[in-house]
């Protein structure tokens, strides 16, 4: 089952320009992740963010978690054209006061950074 | 440090044959994963290994699918017989921690069923 719903289903930039993808979810989760996958290759892990964080940054990526809204974005700062993935958002649910310790993915945003 | 290693890259047979897929994990990785990718979509859990018990095998379709992590380290994914709607990308992952923390996957193994 698919828990995060990711938007834009696909994005395409000019190299320099900013990019922006949100995720939403549907339960109380432990943290959220983002990974970015290029094609035909296996995921990568950028970021992770707490259910008790609401702003994080790695190097040109910024990651904001509303837990209220159920939603976070991904930023990509100054694009470049190796930028050009699929990004994942990928939630922890919570049930109860556990940690379930699955990872569930959304359908993911393509990027297309053109140089 | 090697990543996680998974074999075949690639995998075609005609449908109603068995295939297996193969994961080694990170060194030290005590939670192993395997995920299936459909082309366009995310990757969906099909069993999760904390050492060699399968903690999580909910969404494992178990009347052709099989798993086993003996010893805690390597595993092996099995379908049998493999049917037409089983052409997908088996990724492979693991993590140093139980629950919930990064994973790290694998190149994945996709397989095309004839």
């Amino acid at each position: 089952s698919q828990q995060g719903e990711e938007d834009p289903q696909a994005l395409s930039i000019q190299e320099g320009e900013n990019a922006t993808m949100n995720c939403s979810y549907k339960t109380s989760i432990n943290n959220l992740q983002w990974y970015r996958q290029n094609s035909g290759r296996g995921l990568v892990h950028l970021i992770l963010i707490r259910s008790n964080e609401r702003e994080k940054h790695s190097g040109r990526l910024r990651v904001t978690l509303d837990t209220s809204k159920k939603s976070s974005s991904l930023l990509i700062t100054a694009s470049r054209a190796a930028d050009t993935a699929s990004y994942f958002c990928a939630t922890v649910p919570t049930y109860g006061s556990s940690n379930t310790g699955k990872l569930i993915f959304g359908q993911g945003t393509t990027l297309q950074v053109k140089p | 440090e090697a990543g996680v290693v998974q074999s075949p890259r690639y995998k075609i047979i005609e449908k109603k044959q068995p295939v297996a897929f193969w994961c080694n994990p990170i060194s030290g990785h005590n939670t192993l994963y395997w995920y299936l990718q459909n082309l366009g979509q995310g990757p969906e859990l099909l069993i999760r290994y904390e050492n060699e018990e399968a903690v999580d095998d909910s969404q494992l379709p178990k009347d052709r699918f099989s798993a086993e992590r003996l010893k805690g380290v390597d595993s092996t994914l099995k379908i049998q017989p493999a049917e037409l709607g089983d052409s997908a990308v088996y990724l492979c992952a693991s993590s140093l921690m139980a629950a919930g923390g990064e994973l790290f996957f694998g190149e994945g193994s996709r397989l095309t069923v004839l």
